[in-house]
């Protein structure tokens, strides 16, 4: 999907600061940070809409979201610890509180994060 | 709260078996279901959706019905190809904006 590209696809930290990035280019309005962990589903971390943060599901405070525009988010991770090894999914969807009706969820391709 | 399960954890079949993977929802209402598939080193990628009972959703010949009084919506395939190996989840849309994904199923096809 080169619709939503992320940035950077693989990164291996030690306990020093980085930050994920994330770019769509299909003019939606919502978008969202997901945490899939090895041979598990994708989990909600934060959702942006409009540039405002509308959902924080628990997240250590070492993740800080950014949504510098409506296109843009950025994942800012401090500190990290061996438990924040996992791929880090931006996605998108037209609007926020439409996913109950069928409104679409489109994923990027991910960056994988190896804590050592 | 609302859920999504899925039975299978991991199904192996040979080419042009038939696929079944079972999925069920707990959930108020009529919510959204979705069907996404992931490649190995890549993101889910959006299948199909269905919104209201009765409704079938279909893509690449996979298909499935929303079934309320079942609350069922079953991914089905006719005939099944190596190509199609990979790990597939059902989901639910919420009310409160959050996509809930299934457990996942691996799907491994022979040639």
């Amino acid at each position: 999907n080169t619709k939503i590209t992320q940035s950077p696809r693989y990164l291996i930290l030690g306990r020093a600061n980085k930050s994920l990035e994330c770019e769509q280019h299909l003019g939606h309005n919502a978008m969202y940070w997901y945490k899939q962990s090895a041979e598990k589903p994708p989990e909600l971390m934060f959702l942006y809409n409009l540039k405002q943060l509308i959902r924080n599901e628990t997240v250590p405070s070492r993740f800080i979201p950014e949504c510098p525009d409506s296109s843009k988010l950025l994942l800012h991770i401090s500190a990290v610890d061996p438990e924040d090894s996992a791929v880090y999914f931006c996605a998108s969807s037209q609007e926020e509180g439409a996913l109950y009706s069928g409104n679409t969820l489109y994923f990027g391709e991910g960056s994988r994060l190896i804590v050592v | 709260g609302d859920s999504v399960t899925q039975t299978e954890g991991q199904v192996a079949l040979s080419e042009e078996d038939f696929l079944t993977i079972h999925c069920n929802y707990s959930a108020s209402g009529y919510p959204a279901l979705f069907w996404y598939v992931q490649y190995p080193g890549e993101g889910p990628q959006f299948l199909f959706r269905a919104s209201r009972d009765k409704e079938k959703g279909s893509s690449r010949g996979f298909e499935a019905t929303y079934d309320k009084g079942t609350t069922s919506f079953h991914l089905r395939k006719a005939s099944v190809q190596e190509s199609d190996s990979a790990v597939y989840y059902c989901a639910l849309g919420s009310n409160y904006n959050v996509l809930y994904f299934g457990s996942g199923t691996k799907l491994t096809v022979e040639p």
